[in-house]
């Protein structure tokens, strides 16, 4: 149980164009997703918090007008990263968290690669 | 003062030794940790949760809490080669963020050598 997968698993793209990621808990409602971005050799790091039905809530410092994130349902999130420039490429990885619980459920993260 | 720190290692045993790995964290509050394992180039995965004081053994891994120490560990009997990758304690909540956030500590580096 607690399966979380995403989608592409990893993407190259051309400077300036948008990338949609897809995470989806696959045998649970997520009431609660959670997107994160990593860098080489680097800790994780929390974009934002996505509630089914909610806006997302933003980390300071990151653009929301850049990260699109939208959650329409509770098995589906997603995160769009508008004019992508090489500085965005990273491992981006999503999480999915229940309703009354405090455990996430990582997805296997989406590569990307901005040319 | 960092809000979970661990020691980022690198820790370095041979099969089929214990590897204890620690946590601490500095909210008081704090009611649920977690113990994630990061392989190279992978997202974290669940290997513990723990609530209570005391042990919680699965498999070859316990999970040790001392709340009034603000402590908690993991142990990893009889370590494997497949063992080797970054373990990272994390606390929901701490520090007074909102409901679910996570908050991870560094991460420990683990080596476990034939």
């Amino acid at each position: 149980g607690a399966v979380v997968s995403q989608h592409p698993s990893w993407v190259i793209c051309k400077s300036g164009t948008s990338v949609k990621i897809e995470c989806r808990s696959l045998d649970f409602q997520a009431t609660t997703m959670f997107w994160y971005r990593q860098f080489p050799k680097q800790s994780l790091m929390l974009m934002a918090t996505s509630n089914e039905g909610s806006k997302a809530t933003y980390e300071q410092g990151v653009e929301k007008d850049k990260f699109l994130i939208n959650h329409a349902s509770l098995t589906l999130s997603t995160l769009t990263v508008t004019s992508a420039h090489p500085e965005d490429s990273s491992f981006y990885i999503c999480s999915a968290q229940t309703d009354g619980t405090d455990t996430q459920y990582f997805g296997p993260g989406t590569r990307l690669t901005v040319l | 003062q960092k809000e979970v720190e661990q020691n980022s290692g690198p820790l370095s045993v041979p099969e089929g030794a214990i590897a204890s790995l620690n946590c601490t964290y500095s909210d008081r509050g704090s009611q649920s940790f977690f113990w994630y394992r990061q392989y190279s180039g992978k997202s974290p995965e669940l290997i513990m949760s723990i609530y209570s004081n005391g042990d919680k053994e699965d498999g070859r891994f316990t999970a040790q809490l001392n709340k009034a120490s603000q402590y908690v560990s993991l142990l990893i009997r009889d370590s494997q080669p497949s063992d080797s990758a970054t373990y990272l304690c994390a606390v929901p909540n701490a520090g007074g963020t909102s409901y679910g956030k996570l908050t991870f500590g560094q991460g420990t580096i683990l080596t476990v050598h034939p």
